[in-house]
């Protein structure tokens, strides 16, 4: 069976330094991934997602990037944080198809002071 | 450009009430459609999904049913608990696209 990890959990970290967050999938290959914001009381913002290694289509612009340099691994980053990047950040992946359920990992919930 | 309406929250609710989340979409063709909850402090988790119109999506009680001539994917359960509390999320993804399309989300609470 397919399951998705985050890390770390939880992340507190002051505004200016650098972010990393990893997300791995496990039990399948060539899949799409993505990287969603949750803010506070808010819906889902998608930010990036990729259909394979190396290849990154970004929604919006942020201070923020992406990296996938393995089939299923799939890195947000950022080299300064502002405050309004505190929020809940979600990675999901999919199988391409004609329908396409999306497969949630538990999330990351990031605290910039 | 496709996009997906929900009712305002957050609905209260005693336990053993009816519910209803109206969902509502706009698409260039026909999409599936989706239903997903969040429970606090979790990601998103799939909970019915109807691929064609008039299909019923059904898991856990809850049920939606996939109206082409309302363009609606209502969520329906006939009696809440406490632990139905949760963000509930509507969706729909076109046929030749990868990306899905949330709703807002609702807010839910059940009260004993």
């Amino acid at each position: 069976s397919q399951t998705i990890h985050q890390w770390p959990a939880t992340l507190v970290q002051p505004v200016g330094s650098p972010l990393s967050l990893e997300c791995t999938v496990e039990g399948t290959s060539n899949p799409n991934l993505y990287w969603y914001r949750q803010a506070a009381g808010r819906g889902l913002q998608l930010l990036f997602y990729s259909v394979g290694i190396g290849q990154i289509s970004s929604e919006v612009p942020q201070n923020l990037s992406a990296s996938r340099p393995q089939d299923r691994q799939f890195i947000l980053s950022s080299k300064k944080l502002l405050l309004s990047d505190s929020g809940f950040y979600l990675c999901a992946w999919s199988v391409g198809g004609t329908y396409n359920e999306q497969f949630f990992g538990p999330g990351t919930r990031l605290t910039v002071l | 450009g496709n996009s997906v309406t929900q009712m305002e929250g957050p609905v209260t609710l005693s336990e053993e009430a009816f519910l209803t989340i109206n969902c509502t979409y706009t698409a260039t063709g026909y999409p599936s459609l989706f239903w997903y909850v969040q429970y606090p402090g979790e990601g998103l988790q799939l909970l019915l999904k109807a691929t064609k119109a008039d299909d019923k999506g059904s898991n856990k009680g809850f049920e939606a049913t996939y109206r082409k001539e309302t363009t609606s994917f209502h969520l329906e359960k006939g009696s809440v608990q406490v632990s139905d509390s949760a963000v509930y999320f509507c969706a729909l993804s076109e046929a030749s696209y990868d990306k899905v399309i949330f709703g807002p989300g609702t807010s839910l609470s059940v009260i004993p």
